[in-house]
């Protein structure tokens, strides 16, 4: 059964860098067909779509984030990483990993979530 | 960017009532259609991909139809373990997008 877990800083001074990690157990981010992607929610709103990035070394991104989103695999230690440069509180969100299907494209697979907040 | 539209924004049902969930989409999307449902402070949660295959595991109260531009998420029956917020989501083109939701509450 894969895992998902998120974790780095609950607080991020505006203009600075928010730095998630997601850390997969339960099979190789490496390994099948899959794409590895953020999302996000802010309290009491829908969900947006942040990007991903494909096991053979690709990364798409949502475009109005693109210029200050990367996300990267670190397949010795099995984790996705975000980083999102430049934040203001409208960054503040619930952030989500999950594995997507690389044919239909759904994300069967999530992390519980973390909370960021963007805040001085 | 492919907005998504759902309808309608909430709704209050009886256990056992019939609920009907509709996604409509800016553009065509073919069958590029998938269903969430996600509960306070968890993760969503698949229901439905490629507008009418059940996740594994899922109910089979809940069923998704539709093509193109207008798609219909179904809970037959509802539980009590299905008061929610559903979402749809469209994986046609990138940026992938969500609708705003569909709080399904007890009457």
């Amino acid at each position: 059964q894969v895992q998902l877990q998120e974790s780095g800083p609950g607080l991020v001074r505006p203009s600075q860098t928010l730095s998630l990690t997601c850390t997969v157990s339960g099979g190789s981010i490496s390994s099948g067909s899959f794409y590895w992607s953020w999302i996000r929610q802010p309290a009491g709103k829908g969900l947006e779509w942040i990007g991903r990035f494909y096991t053979g070394g690709s990364a798409s991104y949502n475009p109005s984030l693109k210029s200050r989103v990367t996300i990267s695999l670190d397949t010795s230690k099995n984790q996705l990483s975000l980083k999102l440069t430049s934040v203001t509180a409208a960054d503040t969100a619930v952030y989500y990993c999950a594995r997507e299907e690389t044919y239909s494209n759904y994300c069967d697979y999530w992390g519980q979530g973390t909370l960021v907040t963007v805040s001085s | 960017d492919i907005q998504m539209t759902q309808s309608p924004t909430s709704l209050s049902a009886s256990v056992g009532d019939r609920v009907t969930i509709t996604c409509r989409a800016s553009q065509t999307i073919s069958k590029y259609l998938n269903w969430y449902q996600q509960k306070p402070g968890k993760a969503p949660k698949l229901l439905i991909y490629a507008t009418s295959s059940l996740q594994s595991g899922v109910p089979s109260r809940f069923s998704g139809s539709g093509t193109g531009t207008d798609f219909t998420l179904t809970i037959s029956s509802p539980q009590p373990e299905d008061f929610a917020t559903y979402y749809c989501q469209q994986t046609y083109s990138i940026p992938w997008t969500f609708g705003q939701g569909t709080k399904v509450e007890i009457k």
